[in-house]
């Protein structure tokens, strides 16, 4: 079965400082790759997803995440952080059309004025 | 805007009671999703469904039920509510199995 990864529980920035955050994945087979943010009392927000293709993927709120198939990693990155991207980040993992998401316990990102 | 509307940002309830979650999405999605969110665990699939009245055990299904009449609605159901059933639950919905879009949760609390 598949598993996700995110090492980092908590992450501390100061704003405009460059972010990585990291996810490792275990999938048998090709991966589909998410990222998610949730703010503080919300649910989560679908930031970017990895299908196929090129392994760079850009996604909203200026992230792009990489997928490096033999690191078995997909790590989001921000090259200058804001103070409002403070929330909790989720990698995902799963397949096309079945309903076997697996995420990870999440990153809590704190920024620094 | 996509829309995932949950009936209750906070619920306090009783042990032994039935609770109902309701879920109701404006986006025409085949799929919904209920998950429980909790500290350290990240989040952990409770039921799926793919078509109205069609249900799909996720991987803790154990002491909860759902329903789908339907399209737009997926109903969560603890039976007989207990204390360890205390968390952030969270319902999705999208067009393929993966969900694309999160509604603000429910937090319950079970006395």
């Amino acid at each position: 079965a598949q598993s996700v990864t995110q090492p980092d529980i908590h992450i501390t920035v100061s704003e405009g400082a460059s972010l990585e955050l990291r996810c490792n994945y275990s999938y048998g087979a090709t991966p589909y790759l998410f990222w998610y943010v949730q703010s503080p009392g919300q649910g989560l927000q679908l930031l970017l997803k990895y299908f196929s293709g090129d392994t760079l993927v850009q996604g909203i709120k200026g992230f792009e995440a990489e997928f490096k198939r033999s690191q078995s990693s997909f790590n989001l990155r921000k090259p200058s952080v804001h103070w409002s991207d403070a929330a909790e980040y989720f990698c995902a993992v799963g397949t096309y059309n079945n309903n076997d998401m697996r995420f990870g316990a999440g990153t809590r990102l704190t920024v620094k004025p | 805007d996509v829309k995932v509307t949950q009936s209750s940002r906070y619920l306090v309830k009783r042990t032994g009671e039935k609770v109902f979650l309701e879920c109701v999405q404006d986006m025409d999605h085949e799929n919904m999703f209920w998950y429980r969110q909790d500290p350290g665990l990240g989040l952990r699939l409770i039921y799926f469904s793919y078509d109205v009245k069609m249900k799909e055990k996720g991987d803790i299904p154990e002491g909860y039920s759902v329903s789908r009449e339907k399209k737009e609605r997926f109903s969560l159901i603890l039976e007989s509510a207990s204390t360890n059933q205390t968390s952030m639950y969270l319902c999705a919905s999208g067009w393929r199995a993966q969900p694309q879009h999160f509604g603000d949760g429910t937090r319950l609390s079970i006395l």
